[in-house]
């Protein structure tokens, strides 16, 4: 089974702190996602990754950054964290061009105080 | 991106079937239309998806109209393993490789009754 794992499940920040969420899968997918849910909006889609090292803005980008050095590896990072960005984050990974399945982690909830 | 419609929630009974209806009027022919559910203190999980027919797994059944425009997913026997918010999408090519974007709408949550 394919298995999305993130850094944590909880996690507590500072306004203005930098933030990094990490995100691993083992299956050896090309695409990764990075999503994130807020009551009454649903899930939306923050950035995604088809490559290593690439990288493409989703409907959401503003006040976030992205990493992929590794292809099992995509980091998300809140370059000051503030506290509308409070949310349950998800990430997700694909095979490849054309996947239809996208594999989703357990989620990290941030608190921003 | 084409938008779905569905119930913001639905009820039913344990081991009875389950008709999670979405509508899709402006489904274009290349979309396929996905099923996602997500189980409380989850992330989502893949159900089903297709295109024109209709589809069988061991998870559930999907029900698509000649016209594309509506879809039905349907639990054969539902069980409160399957209360969770269902999401019925429609997929997006990416700009760029292909990559698939989903855009989740709102969903129905679905309540099992014992």
């Amino acid at each position: 089974d394919v298995k999305v794992t993130q850094s944590s499940r909880y996690l507590v920040k500072r306004t203005g702190e930098k933030v990094f969420l990490e995100c691993v899968q083992d299956m050896d997918h090309e695409n990764m996602f990075w999503y994130r849910q807020d009551p009454g909006l649903g899930l939306r889609l923050i950035y995604f990754s088809y490559d290593v090292k690439m990288k493409e803005k989703g409907d959401i980008p503003e006040g976030y950054s992205v990493s992929r050095e590794k292809k099992e590896r995509f980091s998300l990072i809140l370059e000051s964290a503030s506290t509308n960005q409070t949310s349950m984050y998800l990430c997700a990974s694909s095979l490849g061009q054309g996947a239809f399945r996208q594999y989703f982690g357990p989620g990290t909830r941030l608190t921003v105080t | 991106d084409a938008k779905t419609t569905q119930p913001n929630s639905m009820e039913s009974n344990e081991e009875e079937p389950v008709h999670l209806p979405c509508n899709h009027s402006t489904i274009s022919g290349t979309d396929y239309i996905h099923w996602y559910r997500q189980l409380p203190s989850q992330g989502p999980e893949y159900v089903i998806h297709g295109l024109t027919s209709n589809v069988n797994n061991r998870m559930a059944s999907l029900a698509i109209a000649e016209d594309r425009k509506s879809s039905t997913l349907i639990l054969h026997r539902a069980t409160l393993r399957d209360a969770a918010v269902y999401y019925c999408i429609l997929r997006a090519l990416g700009r760029i490789q292909g990559a698939q974007k989903l855009v989740f709408g709102q969903g129905t949550r679905l309540t099992i009754n014992p």
